[in-house]
């Protein structure tokens, strides 16, 4: 079965370095989602992706944030200037479509630590 | 108001019993209300939703009921398994929006 992809599954940030987690979505999906979840926490969407555009993003997604589509298989989300709040799981999900009836498939996650 | 409201917190089945996990919600603008299974170190994987059309979905083991009145929706597995020990999550999302808007998650246990 296809998988969401993402790496590295682990990565440690000294606090205002940039970050860039990575994830090859689902060949055929064009819709692409990061979502994060601090330690013990509900997981909190961030931003949705199509058509090389932001389609809807959560007020936590402020102006350190971007994603970007490098190429045709890889979606990134680049934190500019880390802090230590910014430690959580993130995980990047695809979908063929935006519609309900289309889910999203999410990736293993990428576990972010900020010293 | 965007907030799903999951309960309980963690559950403790013994092999063969029903678990039974809870979700409410307050906007009546959800229009699809998904339960995902995450298992240690995986992602969330969808397990079964529902639209509020219909009042409840079975799909082997995993049943949901949805109540649209009461705002509510609850999850049950039936013949529980000790292979059913993961954490549970609802969650809702309308149809205007992409996200999905997550409950706090159950904790499943199930004894051998």
């Amino acid at each position: 079965e296809p998988e969401v992809t993402q790496t590295p599954s682990h990565q440690v940030t000294q606090m205002g370095q940039e970050v860039i987690l990575r994830c090859v979505p689902i060949s055929n999906h064009l819709y692409f989602y990061w979502y994060r979840q601090i330690l013990g926490q509900k997981v909190e969407f961030l931003v949705s992706f199509y058509n090389n555009e932001i389609s809807e993003k959560s007020e936590i997604f402020d102006d350190q944030f971007s994603v970007e589509r490098p190429d045709g298989s890889n979606f990134t989300l680049k934190i500019r200037s880390t802090k230590l709040e910014d430690s959580a799981m993130y995980f990047c999900a695809s979908s063929e479509a935006g519609t309900w009836a289309q889910p999203q498939h999410f990736g293993d996650g990428t576990r972010l630590s900020i010293l | 108001q965007q907030q799903v409201k999951q309960s309980p917190q963690s559950l403790i089945v013994q092999k063969g019993g029903i678990s039974i996990i809870n979700c409410a919600y307050e906007n009546t603008a959800f229009d699809y209300f998904p339960w995902y299974q995450q298992f240690p170190g995986k992602g969330p994987a969808l397990l079964i939703a529902i639209r509020p059309d219909v009042s409840e979905k079975k799909e082997g083991r995993f049943t949901i009921s949805f109540n649209k009145s009461a705002k509510q929706f609850s999850l049950h597995i039936m013949d529980s398994q000790p292979g059913d020990s993961a954490t549970y999550f609802c969650a809702a999302r309308m149809d205007s929006s992409y996200k999905l808007i997550f409950g706090s998650g159950t904790r499943l246990l199930v004894r051998p």
